[in-house]
């Protein structure tokens, strides 16, 4: 059974630094065709992809926000790590980490398994 | 960068009813959309892949279709449990979500 949950923080203020945490199981983000992802929503809003890591540690940014964004992953505690620079109140929003792999089918940015979500509110 | 338009932005039916939801690219995708379903308080459920591809577990009544610019998510016939909010998303560039279409009960 594959299970995924963030943690972190829930209120940040403006101008801090976001970490949050995404540990998984039922996989291994060492096989070849895996990945993990995170993508957030701001309440009433739509969907926004911010970061892909592959199995091999490649990894993928938004293209709008690659400069504030990491993304890092670690074998040993089955988690993937984003960190997201200079929070502002706009980026409040749930934070959902999703997996896929090639193996389903599709593309590593269609994720078949998602986390329950975290919501993060920026406000000082 | 590429913007998905959805319609209707909320759609109302009535179980047993047919639903026909709309995604419109502003250029070309390819094959590579997919649609998701929302329910509140959870996350996103992957329906359709590649356009045209059930994903694993997904009911026969959800059918995609479409390429290039336009694509279609059918429900054949409304279950109680289908009235959510559905997203369409491309990834021919950096994967993108349109703004949603409610299925809401009428």
């Amino acid at each position: 059974q594959i299970t995924l949950k963030e943690s972190g923080p829930t209120l940040v203020k403006p101008t801090q630094t976001l970490t949050l945490t995404c540990t998984f199981s039922g996989f291994s983000l060492s096989t070849n065709g895996a990945g993990v992802g995170w993508i957030r929503q701001p309440p009433g809003k739509a969907l926004e992809w911010l970061a892909l890591i592959y199995w091999n540690d490649d990894k993928r940014y938004s293209p709008s926000l690659k400069n504030r964004l990491t993304i890092t992953k670690d074998f040993s505690k089955s988690q993937v790590v984003l960190t997201m620079t200079n929070m502002d109140p706009v980026d409040t929003a749930t934070y959902f980490c999703a997996h896929s792999a090639y193996k389903y089918g599709g593309s590593l940015f269609d994720p078949r398994f998602w986390g329950q979500g975290i919501l993060v509110t920026v406000s000082s | 960068e590429i913007v998905l338009t959805q319609s209707p932005a909320t759609l109302s039916l009535s179980p047993g009813e047919r639903a026909t939801l709309s995604c419109r690219a502003s250029q070309s995708v390819s094959s590579y959309l997919a649609w998701y379903q929302q329910k509140p308080g959870q996350p996103p459920r992957l329906l359709i892949y590649d356009a045209t591809n059930r994903a694993t577990g997904i009911p026969a009544r959800f059918s995609g279709s479409g390429s290039g610019t336009d694509f279609t998510l059918t429900i054949s016939s409304l279950e109680p449990e289908d009235f959510a909010v559905y997203y369409c998303q491309q990834r021919s560039t950096w994967p993108l979500f349109g703004q949603g279409t409610r299925l809401e009960i009428k």
